[in-house]
């Protein structure tokens, strides 16, 4: 199993709104709507952004959206702001018990 | 809150054999399926393993599995992973997660392992 596409890299400026997209297969993203989303910085474990494609867990701002259409998934940042600088991973079940994550998008704030 | 404290990483040779550890606090540890995930320098988090909560099932992706083993001790609310035949390409900082609804939502600090002659 390969690992999910995400572009290496993104940006955008302080108040604007970008997309991380993440594509997967049918065998992955396309079957389960299981997709999570990290964000993680420099020397810092992963911290879980998003749940079921659009979910968010207690704590995390509104600011952060998920989505999905066939077999690729977005992760949305509205309102960006300086500390969103980071790395960026997006993860899905792939079947058989196992799961897959994505190659990372770095995220600049221009 | 929800503590998860890895250890155990350290050099070792090709070759050789290594067994990871994670304390876990602040939660009830045997309600949890828990899982390994691993991170190469400058590379995308790789999920290894995960156990039920009973630990009477557990999973391992294909690059680790017949080498890495996953196991918990619910008496000591610990997690471990047992490694074997070590590569280099086995090189990475390990983290122990919690992992629920297909996600893992706590993640320890790592613990890096380095194979190397």
């Amino acid at each position: 199993q390969s690992a999910l596409t995400q572009p290496a890299s993104v940006s955008g400026s302080p108040g604007q709104s970008i997309t991380i997209s993440c594509t997967g297969t049918s065998s992955d993203i396309g079957s389960y709507n299981v997709v999570s989303w990290y964000q993680q910085h420099p020397g810092k474990a992963p911290k879980l952004m998003i749940y079921e494609v659009n979910k968010r867990p207690s704590g995390v701002s509104n600011r952060f959206s998920g989505s999905k259409s066939a077999t690729t998934a977005s992760l949305t940042i509205s309102g960006l702001q300086a500390e969103d600088e980071g790395d960026y991973y997006c993860c899905s079940y792939a079947g058989t018990s196992s799961l897959l994550f994505g190659g990372g998008t770095k995220l600049t704030v221009l | 809150q929800v503590q998860l404290v890895e250890s155990g990483g350290a050099l070792v040779k090709p070759g050789g054999s290594l067994r990871l550890s994670c304390t876990a606090s602040g939660f009830t540890f045997s309600d949890y399926y828990m899982s390994w995930i691993r991170q190469a320098p400058g590379k995308g988090p790789e999920w290894l393993s995960y156990i039920t909560n009973s630990g009477s099932v557990r999973y391992h992706a294909d690059s680790v599995r017949g080498r890495f083993t996953i196991s918990r001790d619910n008496a000591k609310n610990s997690l471990y992973l047992q490694m074997n035949s070590l590569r280099a390409e086995d090189t990475a900082v390990y983290y122990c997660a919690r992992y629920r609804d297909y996600a893992f939502a706590h993640w320890g600090q790592g613990t890096l392992v380095t194979v190397s002659s």
